[in-house]
């Protein structure tokens, strides 16, 4: 069955410093979504991407599409202790009836 | 005014025993979906309705039986519980069930099976 790898599974950084997470299918997809989970907390959409090559920004987040739509990243630039959680990543099954997850990155921010 | 709301919010209970979790949704969502997320994270899902009716189901065992009275409602009933069923339990809707729809998660329920 279809699936996604993310990567990194864990980052501790200092604040001020960048973040990125990964997400590879190896098969050409439709659309992904990515999502936050504070600790303790629920899973919250944060942003789609659907066109090959698509860059999304949302403030200090930049979501990458790539152009082959096989992978996607989230960019955290000057991360603060706010950005703490866990980012997944969530791709189509390929019969339009559910997500499929990412194992999540988590991070860890040093104040 | 909570989009989507679970309860309970936590759940303690002895092996063997049966439990309910319930979920409401108030965005007039036609699907809804129980998830499990075990203690590494991993988000599973477990089940869906669209409109009552019964969408995905997962290898679920058969202790698990979903129940959607409407469209608004979606509860999970557990029998014989099991110690590894200990896992925070999310519900989540969307507008249909198609690709591009956004899943709203509700704050889960924390089940620890003694």
């Amino acid at each position: 069955g279809q699936q996604v790898m993310q990567i990194p599974q864990y980052q501790h950084v200092q604040e001020g410093e960048d973040f990125t997470t990964y997400c590879n299918s190896s098969t050409t997809l439709s659309n992904i979504q990515w999502y936050k989970q504070r600790p303790g907390g629920h899973p919250v959409f944060l942003i789609q991407l659907v066109k090959s090559g698509e860059v999304k920004k949302q403030k200090r987040l930049t979501f990458q599409f790539g152009e082959a739509k096989k992978n996607s990243s989230l960019h955290i630039t000057a991360t603060q202790t706010t950005d703490v959680g866990t980012y997944f990543c969530a791709i189509n099954a390929g019969n339009n009836r559910k997500l499929i997850w990412g194992l999540g990155t988590s991070l860890a921010v040093n104040p | 005014d909570t989009a989507v709301s679970q309860t309970p919010k936590y759940l303690v209970t002895q092996m063997g025993n049966d439990k309910s979790i319930k979920c409401e949704q108030n965005l007039g969502h036609d699907t809804m979906y129980w998830y499990k997320q075990d203690s590494k994270k991993f988000l599973k899902i477990m089940f869906s309705y669209n409109n009552k009716e019964l969408i995905i189901n997962e290898t679920v065992p058969n202790r698990f039986s979903p129940k959607s009275p409407d469209k608004a409602h979606l509860n999970l009933h557990i029998n014989s519980l099991e110690l590894g069923d200990s896992a925070v339990y999310f519900c989540a809707s969307s507008q249909g069930g198609g690709f591009l729809e956004t899943q709203y998660f509700g704050p889960g329920t924390r089940l620890l099976v003694l």
